[in-house]
């Protein structure tokens, strides 16, 4: 049963760093793209950033880039998203998402998985 | 970045109904546009992707369709389950944004 579990969530002061984490289970992670997507409490999604399966290829929204940093560990089926500087208009849940295929190459990139999201609030 | 625009923010149905919610690119992206639907406190569900390719599982009453800027999703007989948010994304380039979403509410 392919699954995907978010982790490393909570509140967190401004300016300071967090990383989440996201396991995946019931599929051959290595194989596939990965995404984060956030949502801000009433607000609606926000592509976040993108890791190819191979973690060689890396991209973000601008308003990220340079704060944010993905990663994967595929020897450990795990995705990770390093916060840095955070904001309050940071706070969100996080939501990690399979991407259909590598995440490069020529097809139809969606995210077909997603996983229930962890909260991250920033706030002093 | 591509911007997307959806319309309307939202809607008011009846069970049985057809309805149409639209998706306006800022620039072409050819037939890389993804359709979600989420639920209150519930992660985004892949419907369709690809434009008009139905995602293995969703009911055939979802249907996609558009090219280049502009873009519909349609329901054709409206289900108590289908009344949730639906937002649309484009895949052409990076990054990946997402539409404003549609809230379709129960009339």
């Amino acid at each position: 049963q392919v699954h995907l579990v978010e982790s490393g969530g909570g509140v967190v002061q401004p300016g300071r760093s967090l990383r989440v984490s996201c396991a995946a289970s019931g599929f051959t992670f290595s194989s596939y793209g990965m995404h984060w997507v956030r949502q801000a409490p009433g607000k609606g999604l926000e592509w976040v950033a993108l890791i190819w399966s191979d973690g060689n290829n890396k991209y973000y929204t601008d308003s990220m880039k340079g704060r944010f940093t993905i990663s994967r560990d595929n020897s450990m089926n795990t995705l990770y998203l390093e916060m840095n500087s955070l904001r309050a208009e940071d706070t969100a849940v996080y939501y990690c998402a399979r991407d259909r295929g590598s995440g490069g190459g020529s097809y139809f990139s969606a995210m077909d998985v997603w996983g229930q999201g962890t909260t991250v609030t920033v706030s002093s | 970045d591509i911007q997307m625009t959806q319309s309307p923010s939202s809607l008011s149905a009846s069970v049985g109904d057809r309805v149409t919610i639209t998706c306006r690119a800022s620039q072409s992206i050819t037939s890389y546009l993804n359709w979600y639907q989420q639920k209150p406190g519930k992660a985004p569900k892949l419907l369709l992707y690809a434009a008009s390719s139905l995602q293995s599982g969703v009911p055939s009453r979802f249907s996609g369709s558009g090219s280049g800027t502009d873009f519909t999703l349609t329901i054709s007989s409206l289900q108590p389950e289908d009344f949730a948010t639906y937002y649309c994304q484009q895949s052409y380039s990076t990054p990946h944004t997402f539409g404003q979403g549609t809230k379709l509410e129960i009339k």
